[in-house]
């Protein structure tokens, strides 16, 4: 059964913090992303990689920025955390044009 | 313009109804078409996808693409209170270097009352 897995549900950090999210998919895939999710804003794509190493800007990049050292596992960092980055974060994975497969969320708040 | 466009409702409608949730999108070069469903507080989950224009069914679930108008469908028979949720289309355009990255639509809330 394919698998999206992140690293923590729930996280409070504070404001300045240096935030590091975790993602391991366990299914092979090529591609994998982050998304945060706000409401009425949907989806938003903030980074995704295509293979280990390489790296594309999503649509809100602006603070963030990732680590693909090995092709499962995609790590999104926070650089210096600030409010308006609370938010659902949200790993997924994909091979061609299949569809992605989503990790469970990392509900981030930052006070 | 947004690239994917979905009413957020909330959609409301007793069991046993027939649903038709809608996207609109406006790039022509997107060619697989996504369904999600997203409970609260959790992860969408791919429900079905379909290539280019035609319909797709799976046990109460049929979605349907119309490349030409650039609207696509999804319809749930026999709702159920386990189908509501948030319903989420997300087309998806490859290519190379694209890294099949999907573009959401804001989602439909759905909700099936007993």
């Amino acid at each position: 059964d394919v698998k999206v897995t992140q690293s923590s549900r729930y996280l409070v950090k504070r404001t300045g913090e240096k935030v590091f999210l975790e993602c391991v998919q366990d299914m092979d895939h090529e591609n994998m992303f982050w998304y945060r999710q706000d409401p009425g804003l949907g989806l938003r794509l903030i980074y995704f990689s295509y293979d280990v190493k390489m790296k594309e800007k999503g649509d809100i990049p602006e603070g963030y920025s990732v680590s693909r050292e090995k092709k499962e596992r995609f790590s999104l960092i926070l650089e210096s955390a600030s409010t308006n980055q609370t938010s659902m974060y949200l790993c997924a994975s994909s091979l061609g044009g299949q569809g992605a497969f989503f990790g469970q969320g990392t509900r981030l708040t930052v006070v | 313009q947004k690239e994917v466009e979905q009413d957020p409702g909330p959609l409301s409608v007793p069991e046993g109804a027939i649903v038709s949730l809608n996207c609109t999108y406006s790039n022509s070069a997107f060619q697989y078409f996504m369904w999600y469903r997203q409970y609260s507080r959790k992860g969408p989950e791919l429900l079905m996808y379909t290539y280019s224009s035609g319909n797709k069914e799976d046990g109460r679930f049929t979605a349907q693409v119309d490349k030409s108008s650039k609207y696509i469908s999804l319809f749930i028979r026999d709702s159920q209170p386990s189908d509501s949720a948030t319903y989420l289309c997300a087309p998806l355009e490859t290519g190379a270097g694209g890294g099949n990255k999907l573009t959401f639509g804001t989602g439909t809330q759905l909700k099936v009352e007993l």
